[in-house]
């Protein structure tokens, strides 16, 4: 079958980094997304890995593991702002289509 | 950029009515998909389609039913509503292994 675990929920503060993990289990498996979704909006796109290691952003770095199935989206410097649902999400073996997590609600505070 | 658009940010319908969400992609992308948002249960798949004229059962079809006549379009309907459709509406379009884009969102209301 086909899986995406995440943790429902984080706390952290201003300031402080946070690691959000994330595990798959996908019949096929192409790449790695994250993407960041504020409350009452869309999903918008954070991150892609397709191959093993660290991609960093900027504020944001991710992780992916394709021998473990496992990834990781890393937050620095947190700031307020950056309260949101973070969505983990698979994509196919031939790239044309994602499964999602349920999503990671994320709360910062001062 | 790529602009996927949604035609309403809230709408407001009454049960068994015939419910139609359109949305338009501008960038030539192949594959399209409607999902609904839930608390709780994340994003659902409900239908996609990987060119003009196919359509693909997601996992919560029962319902609904889609259309795309054109490659940019893609179009949700919901047959007969009912009060446990209401929920965020997203569209989403994307071209083989490149981001997923999705357009903002319509928050539906089935009363």
């Amino acid at each position: 079958g086909q899986n995406i675990d995440q943790p429902t929920e984080m706390t952290a503060t201003e300031g402080a980094i946070v690691q959000i993990n994330c595990t798959y289990q996908t019949s096929g498996f192409n790449g790695l997304f994250w993407y960041q979704q504020h409350a009452g909006e869309a999903p918008t796109f954070l991150s892609y890995n397709v191959l093993d290691g660290l991609e960093e952003k900027g504020r944001f770095s991710s992780f992916l593991s394709r021998s473990k199935g496992y990834s990781y989206l890393l937050l620095k410097e947190l700031q307020m702002k950056d309260s949101a649902s973070y969505l983990c999400a698979a994509s196919n073996q031939a790239g044309t289509a994602l499964i999602f997590g349920k999503g990671t609600t994320l709360s910062v505070s001062s | 950029d790529v602009k996927v658009t949604q035609s309403s940010r809230y709408l407001v319908k009454r049960t068994g009515e015939k419910v139609f969400l359109e949305c338009v992609q501008d960038m030539d992308h192949e594959n399209m998909f409607w999902y609904r948002q839930d608390p709780g249960l994340g994003l659902r798949l409900i239908y996609f389609s990987y060119d003009v004229k196919m359509k693909e059962k997601g996992d919560i079809p029962e319902g609904y039913s889609v259309s795309r006549e054109k490659k940019e379009r893609f179009s949700l309907i919901l047959e007969s509503a009912s009060t446990n459709q209401t929920s965020m509406y997203l569209c989403a379009s994307l071209s083989r292994n490149q981001p997923q884009h999705f357009g903002d969102g319509t928050r539906l209301s089935i009363l």
